[in-house]
């Protein structure tokens, strides 16, 4: 099992551009996360999806849309990047309620 | 997250006990975790308490609950190098959501 996979690894993006961080989890969990993590300030979710078909919003939505492909994966879309998202982005998944989440490996992300 | 809050840093000698506190305000979460983060990584379970228990031991971890005054700590016993790492407290909500610490960076020395 390759667990929980992210892409890109890294990217730079202008202002005012836009892209689409994938997610995709091979253990077949109901519910995905988007994090941002900034230091200092831990890790705020950004959206989740509690189940295929479900998309929620967390602390720190604003600026961000996503999207429950199927079971296995979850997009984040910036449609027009700001130098406040530069952060590392995490996407995370879990069985259930009361269940460990399992990480991706992050993207690094730097809008200039 | 603001309701988890634990402090930011930790210097500890290599082969000493390192504690690191975290407090939480949720009195219904039912599970709360010790998150570990290495650098460049993303973040792996090191333990969780299921929130009926006092105690949890595993291998060099040590995993203590207070649930009246909602306080949390991990003891890492013969702390090493390799326990370089920042550390997150986590606690469960009934929305499938994990509210986190800001992290405490622990930094081993020798």
């Amino acid at each position: 099992n390759a667990g929980v996979t992210q892409t890109p690894k890294f990217q730079v993006l202008k202002t005012g551009q836009s892209m689409t961080l994938q997610c995709a989890q091979d253990m077949n969990h109901n519910s995905m996360y988007w994090y941002r993590q900034d230091p200092g300030m831990g890790l705020r979710l950004i959206y989740y999806s509690a189940s295929e078909g479900t998309t929620d919003k967390g602390e720190v939505p604003n600026g961000y849309n996503v999207s429950r492909l199927n079971k296995r994966e979850f997009s984040l879309r910036l449609e027009s990047a700001a130098p406040s998202q530069t952060s590392v982005y995490f996407c995370a998944s879990k069985q259930g309620p009361d269940r460990e989440q399992y990480f991706g490996p992050g993207t690094r992300l730097t809008v200039t | 997250g603001e309701d988890v809050e634990q402090s930011l840093f930790l210097s500890v000698r290599e082969g000493d006990s390192s504690v690191i506190n975290c407090t939480y305000t949720d009195s219904s979460s039912t599970y709360l975790y010790w998150y570990k983060q290495e650098p460049g990584a993303g973040l792996q379970l090191l333990t969780y308490i299921f929130s009926n228990m006092d105690m949890k031991q595993d291998q060099r971890l040590t995993v203590l609950l207070n649930k009246k005054d909602k306080h949390l700590s991990l003891r890492i016993a013969d702390t090493q190098t390799g326990d370089s790492a920042i550390y997150f407290c986590a606690e469960s909500k009934v929305d499938y959501k994990l509210s986190f610490g800001a992290g405490t960076t622990v930094t081993v020395r020798a």
